[in-house]
């Protein structure tokens, strides 16, 4: 089955800076497509943004975006001018190989911004 | 419009109870998700409906679980005789067919 890695339990950034965060996945699939979602204190997973395996470009979503290597199986998210807000878990999920709908998440990186 | 409500949002329950978890997911999503947290893990699928329709459960962990969504829109997840391994976050999550998934608060379970 897909195995998602998140290699970094926590990570600390000043507030405005950026912080990349580490997904590895191991997959056999040809298609795929790689998940983030962030989930404060509150506990709601809140989908951030979208790689499809096919895709030509880098996924880009406001201050979020992909740094996809096909070819060593990463998808690091870039979080640009860190905002306090943005303390929280961060998960990397993608479907389980041949499944298009059962998410298989990493354990994921707690990131702290500091003021 | 309104995103996937889910309650109780905190649920303790003493061992061997019987307990009820709702969801709503954000209307006309034809798929829902039931996925289960334990502490300081990402979310493990639990089973998938399409409409009312249950394509996949072999997530739940015993036969103690059960889920339901009888008219396609609201969902169940029952747990019978609840056991202090089944506390944890029960998280929920709808999507249009194979679209992303988008997930609700969740219910925290706490089983004494």
């Amino acid at each position: 089955a897909q195995k998602i890695t998140q290699t970094q339990p926590g990570m600390f950034v000043q507030e405005k800076e950026a912080v990349t965060l580490d997904c590895t996945y191991d997959t056999s699939d040809q298609s795929y497509g790689l998940f983030w979602y962030k989930q404060p204190s509150s506990g709601e997973m809140i989908f951030l943004i979208y790689q499809g395996s096919y895709d030509e470009q880098n996924a880009t979503e406001g201050r979020y975006s992909l740094n996809f290597q096909k070819a060593r199986k990463s998808a690091n998210l870039v979080i640009s001018a860190s905002q306090l807000g943005d303390s929280a878990m961060y998960f990397c999920a993608a479907p389980v190989r041949g499944s298009n709908y059962k998410l298989t998440f990493g354990k994921g990186t707690l990131l702290t911004v500091n003021p | 419009g309104a995103g996937v409500s889910q309650s109780p949002r905190y649920k303790v329950a003493k061992r061997g109870q019987d307990v009820a978890l709702r969801c709503d997911p954000i209307s006309g999503h034809v798929s829902l998700f039931w996925y289960q947290q334990a502490l300081g893990q990402g979310p493990e699928f639990l089973t998938y409906f399409q409409n009312e329709a249950q394509l996949d459960k072999s997530g739940l962990p015993s036969d103690r679980f059960f889920a339901e969504r009888p008219e396609g829109s609201v969902s169940t997840l029952k747990i019978q005789r609840t056991q202090q391994e089944d506390s944890a976050v029960y998280l929920c999550a709808s999507s249009s067919l194979t679209d992303t998934q988008y997930f609700g608060p969740g219910t925290r379970l706490t089983v004494l």
